[in-house]
């Protein structure tokens, strides 16, 4: 079952402009995380943001997180062709022994 | 330090075949994982082993085997192929837990005919 589930599942932006991905997820969570993947490679972990904060920066992204809501936003600034690849958030929840649930992805496409 | 390693990178199999995929880190984490990955479906959890000689099943692990051979390596099995396993495979490790900030393979694509 999918926690996550990111919006747009696409977006194509010109080279320069900001793209901004959400993520909204249905149960209490320990943290989100935020990872991306180039097409037909691993993914590459981003950045974590924890349930008891509200926004995370880390060089041209920003993250933020809004647990009344349960959602989770994704900005990367100044945006480069290098940039292009698919973005999955990450849910830790908060209860039992469940694992890391990933969202089926945004596949963001910087035009040149 | 190469990270997490995978093989094979491909592979095609018949139905009933078997094979083990292999997993290995060199950043002594203790946590390990095996995902699949399918289109419009995420990453879905196979296995994890938590810790050197323990594994428990997530939330797809019917088809599949694992073994935690040391700290460094973690195998998964498909003792009998079937075309619902084409898939792509992708282990990781991270030092904690939960795999916050894990590190995955670069995944091994399978077929199975």
């Amino acid at each position: 079952s999918q926690q996550g589930e990111e919006d747009p599942q696409a977006l194509s932006i010109q080279e320069g402009e900001n793209a901004t991905m959400n993520c909204s997820y249905k149960t209490s969570i320990n943290n989100l995380q935020w990872y991306r993947q180039n097409s037909g490679r691993g993914l590459v972990h981003l950045i974590l943001i924890r349930s008891n904060e509200r926004e995370k920066h880390s060089g041209r992204l920003r993250v933020t997180l809004d647990t009344s809501k349960k959602s989770s936003s994704l900005l990367i600034t100044a945006s480069r062709a290098a940039d292009t690849a698919s973005y999955f958030c990450a849910t830790d929840p908060n209860f039992g022994n469940e694992k890391l649930t990933f969202g089926t992805g945004t596949r963001l496409t910087i035009i040149p | 330090n190469a990270g997490v390693t995978q093989t094979p990178k491909f592979q095609v199999l018949k139905t009933g075949q078997s094979m083990t995929l292999q997993c290995a880190q060199d950043m002594n984490h203790n946590s390990m994982y095996w995902y699949r990955q399918d289109p419009g479906m995420g990453l879905r959890l196979i296995y994890y082993s938590a810790s050197e000689g323990t594994t428990d099943k997530g939330e797809v692990p019917n088809g599949y085997n694992v073994s935690r051979l040391n700290k460094r390596e973690f195998s998964l099995r498909l003792e009998s192929a079937a075309p619902s396993q084409t898939s792509v495979y992708f282990c990781a490790s991270s030092d904690g837990y939960r795999l916050a900030g894990g590190v995955f393979g670069p995944g091994t694509r399978l077929t199975v005919l």
